[in-house]
């Protein structure tokens, strides 16, 4: 699977936007880039999937440029509420059942007032 | 719809004994991973089962042991108990029809002493 680098720690402020960037210079043809967010003593939640160009959600957007070599999580208007450690992976889409997902150290959001 | 849940909720061990720890995933899911998660980190893969038949494994020696019934709940057995097992294990369940995704549980908190 291609490795992930993805910066340890960002600060925000309530209402701005926030841009978590993750390299992925080895992604293969078949890879996917999918998005967890994770609050203390929680599981993991998936926030957002891509294969290319741009994908938007009601949580997120997640940007990608034409060479895939990185992605940029993007969410607007952050709160306090999304204090979390966010995750980049990328992987094959497995068919048939799950796909085995490999975590990197994330990126640890602190949004303050 | 209840997602995934896992049990119990915190475990308390000493070296040498053997735990088993429970997950149900969620309705309609019928593959269940098992993650472990140290302090810090993010979470590592242990392995995936699908249709009662371990799948995928990861890096993990063979003290980890699992198993997955026909209603599609599943166990992790882990064998003579190490310091370095404390962690917190991530149960993570997903349908055949979509692999995009995966929904974890709240984990059971293992402590090793």
């Amino acid at each position: 699977l291609a490795k992930t680098t993805q910066p340890i720690s960002m600060d925000s402020y309530e209402g701005q936007e926030v841009n978590i960037t993750c390299s992925h210079n080895n992604i293969a043809t078949n890879d996917y880039i999918t998005w967890y967010q994770q609050f203390p003593s929680q599981g993991p939640r998936f926030i957002i999937q891509g294969y290319k160009t741009k994908v938007t959600n009601e949580v997120a957007s997640l940007f990608i440029p034409a060479d895939r070599k990185s992605s940029t999580l993007s969410l607007p208007r952050v709160s306090l509420s999304d204090t979390a450690v966010y995750y980049c992976l990328v992987g094959d889409r497995v068919t048939g059942g799950g796909n085995k997902l490999t975590f990197g150290t994330g990126t640890q959001l602190k949004v303050e007032l | 719809d209840a997602g995934v849940t896992q049990s119990p909720t915190h475990l308390i061990k000493t070296r040498g004994q053997q735990v088993t720890l429970r997950c149900s995933p969620k309705s309609g899911h019928d593959t269940v991973s098992w993650y472990q998660q140290a302090l810090g980190q993010g979470p590592q893969f242990i392995f995936q089962y699908y249709e009662e038949e371990e799948r995928q494994r990861g890096n993990f020696p063979d003290r980890f042991s699992g198993h997955q019934f026909p209603n599609y709940s599943s166990e992790l057995n882990v064998n003579a108990l190490l310091l370095g097992d404390s962690a917190l294990y991530l149960c993570a369940s997903s349908g055949s029809g979509r692999v995009d995704e995966q929904f974890f549980g709240p984990g059971t908190r293992l402590t090793v002493l």
